[in-house]
């Protein structure tokens, strides 16, 4: 299974709203990560985990909370959205530092 | 920190012609270089990698060339077909970090 899934495709939600973004990988990768993606624009890395613990935090909100509660799910939880934060929320997963990328379909976010 | 540009945002072809795509670079320590596909409505894919120690690799009808010493590379793509429609990202990393930055994109359109 050479796969990243991710749940939903599309979220609406408004900004008083709680939701949460999935991620699964079942290739046996240790490193995992969440990308923000805007139209025409590159991904930006949000977080990055490794052998399940937080690697990277690029400054992102504290309205994003992400967690990985095994070696295959990574989780964003999503609280108080600014309309702003409506962009495609790309997870990515690699066997380790250094190594190709595979990312899902991501989920299409739009904050009201 | 670490900026990585594309030449051109766009870059027209006709099918059956060979297509060039360029990014640059700014940090010389950088030494891990992916090359991704992005189809609309989807994730990046990956499409070839090269480390700092190659100067060129070639895929089914991909290359890529490195340049360090001007810091470039450059993704070509043989015998263009309508399905490489697409954004392609070049996107940078090195030994020790996890972090990959990506370029700000080529949008690739093959004519008929």
């Amino acid at each position: 299974d050479t796969e990243v899934t991710q749940t939903p495709k599309h979220l609406v939600m408004g900004m008083t709203n709680k939701k949460s973004l999935k991620c699964e990988q079942h290739m046996g990768h240790r490193a995992m990560y969440w990308y923000k993606q805007k139209a025409k624009k590159p991904p930006e890395l949000m977080f990055v985990y490794s052998y399940e613990k937080l690697s990277i935090n690029e400054s992102v909100p504290s309205r994003f909370s992400p967690e990985c509660p095994n070696s295959s799910l990574l989780n964003l939880h999503l609280h108080a959205l600014q309309p702003e934060d409506s962009a495609l929320y790309l997870c990515a997963s690699s066997q380790r530092a250094y190594n190709e990328q595979f990312f899902g379909p991501g989920t299409r976010l739009t904050v009201l | 920190g670490e900026s990585v540009g594309l030449h051109l945002p766009t870059l027209s072809v006709q099918e059956g012609d060979n297509s060039i795509i360029n990014c640059a670079y700014s940090n010389s320590a950088s030494d891990y270089f992916i090359w991704y596909k992005q189809e609309s409505g989807k994730g990046p894919q990956f499409i070839i990698d090269i480390r700092s120690n190659m100067d060129k690799r070639q895929g089914q009808r991909v290359t890529v060339l490195l340049n360090k010493t001007v810091k470039h590379l450059s993704l070509q793509i043989a015998a263009t077909q309508p399905g490489d429609s697409a954004v392609y990202f070049c996107a940078v990393s090195r030994a020790g970090t996890y972090k990959y930055i990506f370029g700000t994109g080529t949008r690739l359109k093959v004519l008929a």
